[in-house]
């Protein structure tokens, strides 16, 4: 079992839609937990970070966390082109090192 | 505020040729310092990070290794180049605390052995 695993995707969305990106993890013992952007050819952003269950949002985007279940989401509302992309999750472990999963790639279609 | 400078920004290299790839950060002391690949359509491999000047750990095994002569300073070395040391080779750096951070990634050099 992978530390942190995401769907690969793709995951196509319509413009304006709302898009729901999914994260589990194997550690129970995660502390905080962490969204990045990467365009194609770029470095990973970092967009959003969580460290208490329930919801944080900024602006379109909103990070879910549920320790109990072991999951971390995204949503991402009113979709735009622009926010085609691959999106990774990240979950610290000991040391402050983090464990990435393998990326969901995003596509929204205008 | 922090910056990342990661140079050069592209690099074609012949296979069995050295590599000297550098990376600084500015505006911060002491920062956790990462060296990823990544492999094209894959995901991130971490290959060595350092949490002070001197002080490498290596994630995997391979031809590869690091340096950290100054606190800011992160250097990824390489004797001689393999075809499959190709990818996108990505510094970060972090702060270090209870909880953890986030790392903040510099822009990334695209090697590629020929």
């Amino acid at each position: 079992q992978k530390e942190v695993e995401q769907n690969s995707g793709p995951l196509s969305v319509p413009e304006g839609a709302i898009a729901s990106l999914n994260c589990t993890y194997s550690d129970r013992g995660s502390q905080s937990f962490f969204w990045y952007r990467q365009y194609s050819g770029k470095s990973p952003e970092l967009i959003m970070s969580i460290y208490s269950n329930g919801d944080k949002e900024d602006g379109r985007f909103t990070a879910q966390l549920n320790k109990a279940s072991q999951y971390v989401s995204l949503l991402i509302r009113d979709s735009q082109p622009s926010d085609s992309a691959t999106y990774l999750c990240a979950v610290n472990r000991a040391g402050n090192m983090l464990t990435f999963g393998g990326g969901t790639r995003l596509m929204v279609k205008p | 505020s922090q910056t990342i400078h990661q140079w050069p920004a592209t690099l074609v290299q012949p296979v069995g040729s050295p590599l000297s790839l550098e990376c600084t950060v500015e505006g911060t002391s002491n920062p956790n310092l990462y060296w990823y690949r990544q492999a094209a359509g894959r995901g991130l491999q971490l290959l060595f990070y350092s949490v002070g000047i001197g002080q490498i750990s290596s994630e995997v095994p391979q031809n590869l290794s690091a340096s950290r002569p100054q606190d800011r300073q992160f250097i990824l070395s390489s004797k001689k180049l393999l075809l499959s040391d190709s990818g996108f080779y990505l510094c970060a750096w972090s702060l270090t605390g209870p909880l953890g951070y986030g790392y903040t990634f510099g822009s990334g050099t695209r090697l590629t052995v020929v």
